[in-house]
């Protein structure tokens, strides 16, 4: 069974970082892309960013593009997301979820995590 | 950006009924289109890809179709569970963009 997740999820104040983690289990976690959505509170999904299972290929939304960065550890099946100078309007619940059926990022999720929120308030 | 394009927002239904929801994308994305669900408080859940094929597990009760601009998603049958909010998203081109949602209630 696939399990995703996600932690590292809290109050931040606005221009603060943060480093999401997302501890994948129950797949070869190297044999598949993974993405990041977020979904702010009472709206609807947004994709922000995604990764290669060979971590050669990132992509990301321009709403984050240059403030966040995806990565992964392939020895220890756990995908980061590292915020930088955070706003307001990132406060959201990040779901990292899993794409399939290849390594490639294809965009299509078929699995994912239970979601961590992050608050961006002074 | 491919801009996805839910109708309608919101739908009245009861249990026992059949219900299509509609997504258009705002050029052609072949049949590169997905169907989630989520229920409030909770993760989404991956329902259909590539249009019209079920994840594994997702009963037969939902099916999808479509093909370049136009999609559907059709609900069977509706029971309690059922009642949930409903996303589409294209993954033909980068940005992944999703639908608006469409909130499904019981009338």
């Amino acid at each position: 069974e696939v399990q995703l997740l996600e932690s590292g999820g809290g109050l931040v104040q606005p221009g603060e970082s943060l480093r999401l983690s997302c501890v994948a289990s129950g797949f070869t976690f190297n044999s598949y892309a993974m993405t990041w959505v977020r979904q702010a509170p009472g709206k609807g999904l947004e994709w922000i960013s995604a990764i290669s299972g060979n971590t050669f290929d990132t992509y990301y939304a321009d709403s984050v593009k240059g403030r966040f960065t995806i990565s992964r550890d392939n020895s220890k099946d756990t995908l980061y997301l590292q915020m930088n100078s955070l706003r307001g309007e990132d406060t959201a619940v990040y779901y990292c979820a899993k794409e399939g059926p290849t390594a490639f990022i294809t965009g299509q999720i078929d699995n994912w995590g239970q979601g961590t929120l992050v608050t961006i308030s002074s | 950006d491919i801009q996805m394009t839910q109708s309608p927002s919101s739908l009245s239904a009861s249990v026992g009924d059949r219900v299509t929801i509609t997504c258009r994308a705002s050029q052609g994305i072949s049949d590169y289109l997905a169907w989630f669900q989520q229920k409030p408080g909770k993760a989404p859940k991956s329902l259909i890809y590539a249009a019209s094929s079920l994840q594994s597990g997702v009963p037969s009760k939902f099916s999808g179709s479509g093909s370049a601009t136009d999609f559907t998603l059709t609900i069977s049958s509706l029971q309690p569970e059922d009642f949930a909010t409903y996303y589409c998203q294209q993954y033909n081109s980068y940005p992944y963009t999703f639908g608006q949602g469409t909130k499904l209630e019981i009338k």
